[in-house]
């Protein structure tokens, strides 16, 4: 099946600094890939995805391409404030017979300092 | 449209007993699943129901089992609770047809003692 490898944490960063999470994938096909976000005390929330190659998926200013040549969907944010604390996941659809599941990365945590 | 929403919030509960965990689909959602998700971990897929049946397994021992009903609501049972199953539980509903659009709600966050 399809897996994700993700960038190990936690970040730590200063306020308007930027932000790069690499995620990595294994894939059969091109399948759509995806960020959640998980707040603390939260469930997940998705931050963006890609459904083809090179597309870019954005959201509140982060962003993500889909690279087939380099099997990537690495996150940015070219400006990251404190309200984006939070564990980051990246995702993709499990493939095979597995409709409907998605296998997660480990999860980045992400903290910003004022 | 309303989200994903579960309850309870969170739930203690004794190593052997047995717990169900509730989930309210987004409305228009046909596709529930269920994950676990341990702690400092990413989530793991427990399985998913589509039209009342499970649709889809992950490597969880038969003791977790589910029910999805005509609302299209659903239900996480486990039995025989272990200390291992401390973890918060997450339940995300879709429409299968317009592909993956998960919808993930805040979690019940289950502690066995």
């Amino acid at each position: 099946g399809n897996s994700v490898t993700q960038m190990e944490g936690p970040v730590t960063l200063s306020e308007e600094a930027f932000l790069t999470i690499n995620c990595t994938y294994t894939a059969t096909g091109y399948p759509s890939l995806f960020w959640y976000v998980q707040y603390p005390g939260e469930g997940l929330q998705l931050l963006l995805k890609a459904t083809k190659a090179d597309d870019k998926g954005s959201n509140k200013g982060f962003e993500a391409t889909y690279r087939k040549e380099t099997t990537s969907f690495h996150l940015e944010k070219g400006s990251v404030q404190v309200s984006d604390s939070a564990v980051y996941f990246c995702a993709l659809p499990a493939g095979g017979t597995s409709y409907g599941k998605l296998t997660f990365g480990q999860g980045t945590i992400l903290t910003v300092h004022p | 449209e309303t989200g994903v929403t579960q309850s309870p919030t969170h739930l203690i509960k004794t190593r052997g007993q047995q717990v169900t965990l509730r989930c309210s689909s987004q409305s228009g959602h046909n596709t529930v699943s269920w994950y676990q998700q341990a702690l400092g971990q990413g989530p793991q897929f427990i399985f998913q129901y589509y039209r009342e049946e499970e649709n889809g397994r992950g490597n969880f021992p038969p003791r977790f089992s589910g029910l999805q009903f005509p609302n299209y609501s659903s239900e996480l049972n486990v039995n025989a609770l272990e200390l291992d199953d401390s973890a918060l539980y997450l339940c995300a509903s879709s429409f299968r047809d317009r592909g993956y659009g998960y919808t993930f709600g805040s979690g019940t966050r289950l502690t066995v003692v």
